[in-house]
């Protein structure tokens, strides 16, 4: 099993300033496709998770342009410009390599 | 805009069996890969497994021997079941799709709690 790692567990962040959660994969991401298979979700209290990041730094559509993506192998980062009342929930990164696994995922409150 | 709605039995008794189905509207149904991930009160997500529109399966290993998917393409629906349940498997239940096997999910469904208790 590719296990997900993702520290830290909680951050409390005041609005406007950035936020960066850290991913780490038991082994790496990439494909021989050239593709690199993690993601980044949103679960928004009471919701289902959206997508936010595919493949390591692509905004998924509608997603607003202060979150942003990095990373390679098995070392990836999310980060949010300036955090805003709206972005508070939970953050997973999940890995599509091989089946599908998700981060312990990383509690984001407004200070 | 394709949109899930997904439904199925709330309440369940230890070895009994989870059924739940998920509805697809908008979009196409065959073009795509079906899933079902759940979540734990207070916890993290777990994915079960897809299908797609042919049937053809891929599955978590370590729920397969418990687990059966299915596929009504002639209604936009594909459905889980659970065997045995016990009170590790109450969780939140969610039906989502990807474009292919592997993909991203895009989309999922509003998830069903599902509570098993003697």
């Amino acid at each position: 099993d590719v296990v997900m790692t993702q520290t830290p567990l909680s951050l409390s962040v005041t609005p406007g300033q950035p936020a960066s959660i850290s991913c780490k994969s038991s082994q790496s991401l990439l494909h021989i496709d050239g593709k690199t298979y993690l993601y980044w979700y949103l679960q928004k209290p009471g919701q289902p998770p959206q997508l936010l990041i595919y493949e390591v730094s692509n905004r998924f559509s509608g997603v607003p342009d202060r979150f942003s993506g990095s990373g390679s192998g098995t070392e990836f980062t999310l980060k949010i410009s300036r955090v805003e009342a709206e972005d508070v929930g939970v953050y997973y990164c999940m890995q599509s390599i091989q089946l599908r696994t998700f981060g312990q995922g990383t509690k984001v409150e407004i200070k | 805009q394709v949109h899930l709605q997904q439904w199925g039995a709330g309440l369940l008794k230890p070895s009994e069996t989870l059924s739940l189905t998920c509805a697809v509207y908008g979009g196409s149904f065959s073009g795509y890969y079906w899933s079902w991930i759940r979540q734990p009160p207070g916890k993290g997500l777990e994915w079960f497994g897809e299908i797609n529109h042919s049937g053809s399966t891929n599955y978590n290993p370590s729920l397969k021997s418990r687990v059966t998917m299915s596929i009504d393409t002639s209604n936009n629906q594909f459905s889980l079941m659970l065997s045995s349940v016990t009170a590790a498997d109450t969780a939140v239940y969610y039906c989502a799709r990807g474009r292919y096997q592997g993909d991203y999910f895009d989309s999922w469904g509003q998830g069903t709690l599902v509570t098993v208790s003697s």
